[in-house]
């Protein structure tokens, strides 16, 4: 199974500034189709998760533009531009790839 | 618009089997491309994957649970299920269905059902 860790496990941010969280894979992530499905997800508290962000960059419908995605390979970047009081949440990085599908173990984004 | 409501028992007994039925509204699960999923979530701990079907019959589980679950589908009242046998505390969590779109992954999810495994 690919094996997907995530740094930080917590991280506080002050309103308005900058936020960002690193995911590893423990193998390569390209499929044979020449798509890499990384994708990030948000939960906010008593919340289901929410898919932010699918095949490294791409926001999904309804999703600000202060979220973005980069990366290639293993190593994968989840940043928000201007953190607001809604982003309070879990964040969780999440490959599809290959089954069975793994998550992160999730960034607990709060405020400080 | 896509609802996915996630539904049964909420308290099973050890050793019993655990049945789950998500009822899908705004879409066919009949669509494609889209594969349909059930995740769970432990109390406090992170997500894990547990298995896609594609309405024709084709399922993909998760190793760690494949000898105890079944998914199975109801294309006439446009529903699917989970059937997970021999339960373990191990096995309380939160049970969510999803819609997976090949491309795009895991892109709407119900509400969550609270299943607690005790005697």
């Amino acid at each position: 199974d690919i094996v997907m860790t995530q740094t930080p496990l917590s991280s506080p941010v002050t309103l308005g500034q900058p936020a960002s969280i690193s995911c590893r894979s423990s193998q390569g992530l390209g499929h044979s189709d020449g798509n890499t499905y990384l994708n990030w997800l948000q939960q906010r508290p008593g919340q289901p998760p929410r898919l932010l962000i699918y095949k490294i960059s791409n926001r999904f419908s309804g999703v600000p533009d202060r979220f973005s995605g980069s990366g290639a390979g293993t190593d994968f970047t989840l940043k928000i531009s201007r953190v607001e009081a809604e982003d309070v949440g879990v964040y969780y990085c999440t490959q599809t790839t290959q089954f069975p599908y793994t998550f992160g173990q999730g960034t607990k984004l709060e405020i400080k | 618009q896509l609802q996915l409501q996630e539904s049964g028992p909420g308290l099973v007994k050890p050793s019993e089997t655990l049945s789950l039925t998500c009822t899908v509204s705004g879409d066919s699960i009949t669509s494609s491309p889209y594969y349909w999923a059930w995740i769970r979530q432990p109390p406090g701990k992170g997500l894990e994957w547990i298995g896609n079907f594609y309405y024709t019959g084709r399922t993909y589980y998760n190793s760690s649970l494949k000898s105890r679950v079944t998914i199975s589908v109801d294309t006439s009242k446009n529903q699917f299920s989970l059937r997970l046998t021999s339960v373990t505390d191990a096995d309380t969590a939160v049970y969510y269905c999803a819609r997976v779109l090949l491309g795009s992954g895991l892109d709407s999810w119900g509400q969550g059902a609270l299943v607690t495994v005790s005697s």
